[in-house]
């Protein structure tokens, strides 16, 4: 059983469009982190967040953290194909190790 | 400040061998994890040192082992490799204060033949 689960799974999408990718939990975290990892690359670090109901702006990516701290969204505007690639969300909680979702898996088409 | 590193980026190995991995972490953090990552499991979590010791573990068998070192550098180890062994295998470190984050090197892609 995944601590973490990610919907959806894989997403193809033309330029331009928006798009909201989903990580959800039953645990509480103290902060959840945002990845993109390209293949045969380590993940890169898209954001923390830390307080529930924050939200984060990154260029056309804004990330949500859930009231109880257990969920997160991550919405992209106007995507581009640069924006093509695994998004991970992990779980951090004190003491313990992080916990990763299975990741969607972005295509955005020209 | 230089990131994760990870050495070496490639290696093909053959079954039966025995591999070590080697992670410097980012200069001042004290926690490593180890993950491997496939296609088919996704990222699965290995083991974290933090100041010498391990303080976690996921479900490997035990021929996968780890250690760190006095500078937080940090040493994996497969012996008898399996086919099912091959897989990107990450490191992440972070200072771990209560909300922290981790951050990855580039991984190294181990084939096992």
């Amino acid at each position: 059983t995944q601590l973490l689960e990610q919907s959806p799974q894989f997403l193809s999408i033309q330029e331009g469009e928006n798009l909201t990718v989903y990580c959800n939990s039953s645990s509480v975290f103290s902060s959840l982190q945002w990845y993109r990892q390209e293949p045969g690359e380590g993940p890169v670090l898209l954001v923390t967040v830390v307080t529930g109901g924050e939200v984060k702006k990154l260029k056309r990516l804004t990330f949500q953290f859930g009231d109880a701290r257990k969920d997160s969204s991550l919405h992209i505007t106007a995507a581009q194909p640069g924006d093509t690639g695994l998004y991970l969300c992990a779980g951090a909680r004190y003491g313990q190790n992080f916990v990763f979702g299975p990741g969607t898996r972005l295509s955005v088409l020209p | 400040k230089a990131g994760v590193t990870q050495t070496p980026r490639y290696l093909i190995k053959t079954r039966g061998q025995q591999v070590t991995l080697s992670c410097s972490p980012i200069s001042g953090h004290r926690s490593v994890s180890w993950y491997q990552q496939t296609p088919g499991q996704g990222l699965q979590f290995l083991f974290e040192y933090f100041s010498e010791t391990q303080r976690n573990k996921g479900n490997f068998p035990g021929r996968f082992s780890g250690r760190q070192f006095s500078n937080s550098r940090s040493e994996m180890n497969v012996s008898t490799l399996e086919l099912g062994d091959s897989a990107l295998y990450l490191c992440a470190s972070s200072t771990w204060v209560e909300t922290d984050t981790q951050y990855f090197g580039p991984g190294t892609r181990l084939t096992v033949l």
